[in-house]
């Protein structure tokens, strides 16, 4: 099993730019979720996905869209690239039920100039 | 209030140190308790479940909760330097769409050889 998987490890973007972050779990789970972390911030929750086919805002949802495309996968689109979302993405998964943990991806670093 | 408190260090301790870790948290509903090891450049890894108030021990690491304090600790015995990362403390409340984990913002340990 691989676990948790991401794409792309690293990317630069320009400011004004669009690209799609992509990950995909092999457990079975039912809830995808992304964060981004950045120093003296912690994890925070920009989108989850508790079950295929809903999703629903976490705590900085702002210029970010998602897609579940099925139960395996959950994208994460930056339409409009801005240096703020400078950051280290993490994707994670888990049973949909609160006493289970998150299962995380080895992170997507994405610095915006 | 924040509604998890970490202090984020860092901390720094000789090797074979008695390492103390803590969390403070607001929300009297959260039963789940989790720590994650963050190795730097590394998605987080759990390291330590304790479900509701007690201890819980694997080998060298010991997991507290005491709910009627709304306090949490991680102790490290016998530290080596292969303990060097970021811990994350993290909890999840029962109910409805609250698979959601919560996360302090993450202490800095350094083990010095």
């Amino acid at each position: 099993n691989a676990g948790v998987t991401q794409t792309p490890k690293f990317q630069v973007l320009k400011t004004g730019q669009s690209m799609t972050l992509q990950c995909a779990q092999d457990m079975n789970h039912n809830s995808m979720y992304w964060y981004r972390q950045d120093p003296g911030m912690g994890l925070r929750l920009i989108y989850y996905s508790a079950s295929e086919g809903t999703t629903d805002k976490g705590e900085v949802p702002n210029g970010y869209n998602v897609s579940r495309l099925n139960k395996r996968e959950f994208s994460l689109r930056l339409e409009s690239a801005a240096p703020s979302q400078t950051s280290v993405y993490f994707c994670a998964s888990s049973e949909a039920r609160a006493s289970e943990t998150q299962y995380f991806g080895p992170g997507t670093r994405l610095l915006v100039l | 209030q924040k509604e998890v408190e970490q202090d984020p260090g860092p901390l720094s301790v000789p090797e074979g140190a008695i390492v103390s870790l803590n969390c403070t948290y607001s929300n009297s509903a959260f039963q789940y308790f989790m720590w994650y090891r963050q190795y730097s450049r590394k998605g987080p890894e759990l390291l330590m479940y304790t479900y509701s108030s007690g201890n819980k021990e694997d080998g060298r690491f010991t997991a507290q909760v005491d709910k009627s304090s709304k306090y949490i600790s991680l102790f490290i015995r016998d530290s080596q330097p292969s303990d060097s990362a970021t811990y994350l403390c993290a909890m999840s409340a029962l109910g409805g769409g609250s698979e959601k984990l919560v996360f302090g913002k993450g202490t800095k340990l350094t083990v010095n050889p």
